[in-house]
């Protein structure tokens, strides 16, 4: 059974770097095809891709984020780890991490996601 | 970037059919996916590669993609299907691979 799960700070204050882990199970990272996204969605707005991170470490970054965004695993804990620097109150949303399907252009399953805000 | 473009709302009447556009240029040259999100609820992918459909989720859902504009068709709707509705491309030859639409909320009347 393929799971993800969120785990970061709630609150983050303004210009603070936000680090967020997506802990993963029923499947290893290092398995040929296993990708691993981070998508966002402020509240009740659409969905935003920003990164994702391959079986072979080969990595995709938002282009209008690209600049702030740094992700990475470590596949003997089964994490794979955002950073997005520069926090502002924009960045106020739900973070979710997807494991990608074997094509790596859908995303088959969801974490439940976690809420970060920016506030002061 | 590459924009993927949704009606904000669409409303149907339950056992009607419903339809949720995705416009985009040329978007019939990408494979396009949908999926539906519930308040509260992370999205789940309900057709992969413009047509199919992932286990579990009804033949009432199907999908088209041609020229400027893809459809996600949801027949004879039920009230469980009310919810958001995301279209997404990925294009590996892009600096910004993947796109999301700018969602679709369908209410059932």
């Amino acid at each position: 059974q393929v799971t993800l799960r969120e785990s970061g700070p709630a609150l983050v204050k303004p210009t603070q770097t936000l680090t967020l882990t997506c802990t993963v199970s029923g499947f290893s990272l290092r398995t040929s095809g296993m990708c691993v996204n981070w998508i966002r969605q402020p509240p009740g707005k659409a969905l935003e891709w920003l990164a994702r991170i391959d079986w072979d470490d080969e990595k995709y970054y938002s282009t209008s984020l690209k600049t702030r965004l740094t992700i990475s695993k470590d596949t003997s804990k089964n994490q794979v780890v955002l950073t997005l620097t520069d926090m502002d109150p924009v960045d106020t949303a739900t973070y979710y991490c997807a494991r990608s399907g074997f094509t790596g252009t859908t995303f088959v399953y969801w974490g439940q996601g976690t809420l970060v805000t920016v506030s002061s | 970037s590459y924009v993927l473009t949704q009606p904000p709302s669409v409303s149907v009447a339950p056992g009607r059919t419903a339809r949720i556009s995705c416009g985009g240029s040329n978007i019939g040259n990408n494979i396009v996916h949908w999926y539906q999100q519930k308040p509260g609820q992370a999205p789940v992918l309900v057709v992969f590669d413009d047509s199919d459909r992932p286990s579990g989720i009804p033949e009432r859902f199907s999908g088209s993609n041609s020229g400027n504009t893809a459809t996600l068709t949801i027949s004879r709707v039920e009230a469980g299907d009310e919810g958001d509705y995301y279209c997404q491309v990925w294009d590996a030859g892009s600096d910004h691979p993947c796109v999301f639409g700018t969602g679709t909320k369908v209410t059932v009347l």
